[in-house]
């Protein structure tokens, strides 16, 4: 079983809509949970860090469940420059500071 | 955020040969990381490399192929040796952001093994 597991892409919509993606771990003693964003024949970068209490910057919200091992990523009024990758991603202590990544989802949007 | 160059940021090498990847930081870091990217697929680490001590590496990957300098802290050196096509892939160096887990990273470098 993988460590981080995402939902199969890619993910076709139109321009407003609102998509989600989901990630599930498989560490329970995973402690720190980020999603990065990865463009086309680009380097990853950091979209948000999540937390257990869910957090919110604009119109991405993202949202942690520790007892299921469950991270989510919500894009509101998506853009046609949300489409990239979305990289779901762990760290915990016992990695030091490994970050372990999903494989990915693709999101495409288009008008 | 860190600036981090690569050097080179594509290059087409023949089976057996061997490539070196200079990674250069614009701050000092105390950590640096080697990741690899096969097509398709999600960053896979390669290695950890400290100054001034042996590169750490992940299951999977060893000294001999993938040999790490890291003469100070603002400069890291990956070679890929004796290459195969199994080899193309991009190879990304990082750093430590601010916040934990948070990683800057370089823009790749490209590689392709005929």
């Amino acid at each position: 079983r993988k460590e981080v597991e995402q939902d199969p892409g890619p993910f076709n919509v139109p321009e407003g809509a609102t998509v989600a993606f989901n990630c599930t771990y498989s560490n329970s003693a995973s402690q720190s949970f980020f999603w990065y964003r990865q463009d086309c024949r680009k380097e990853p970068k950091l979209l948000m860090s999540v937390y257990s209490s869910g957090n919110e910057d604009g119109r991405f919200t993202a949202q942690l469940n520790r007892a299921s091992q469950y991270i989510s990523l919500l894009i509101r009024d998506s853009k046609l420059s949300d489409s990239a990758t979305y990289l779901c991603v762990v760290n915990s202590m016992e990695y030091g500071n490994k970050l372990v990544f999903g494989a990915g989802t693709i999101l495409r949007v288009k008008s | 955020s860190a600036v981090i160059s690569q050097k080179p940021s594509r290059d087409i090498c023949q089976r057996g040969t061997s490539l070196t990847i200079q990674c250069q930081v614009d701050s000092q870091v105390t950590m640096m990381f080697w990741y690899r990217q096969q097509p398709g697929q999600s960053l896979t680490l390669i290695a950890t490399a400290n100054q001034g001590s042996e590169a750490t590496y992940e299951s999977g990957f060893v000294i001999d192929k993938f040999p790490i300098s890291r003469p100070n802290l603002t400069f890291s050196t990956l070679t890929v040796s004796n290459m195969s096509p199994e080899d193309s892939s991009i190879y990304l160096c990082s750093v430590l952001g601010q916040g934990a887990g948070e990683q800057y990273f370089g823009p790749g470098t490209r590689l392709t093994v005929t």
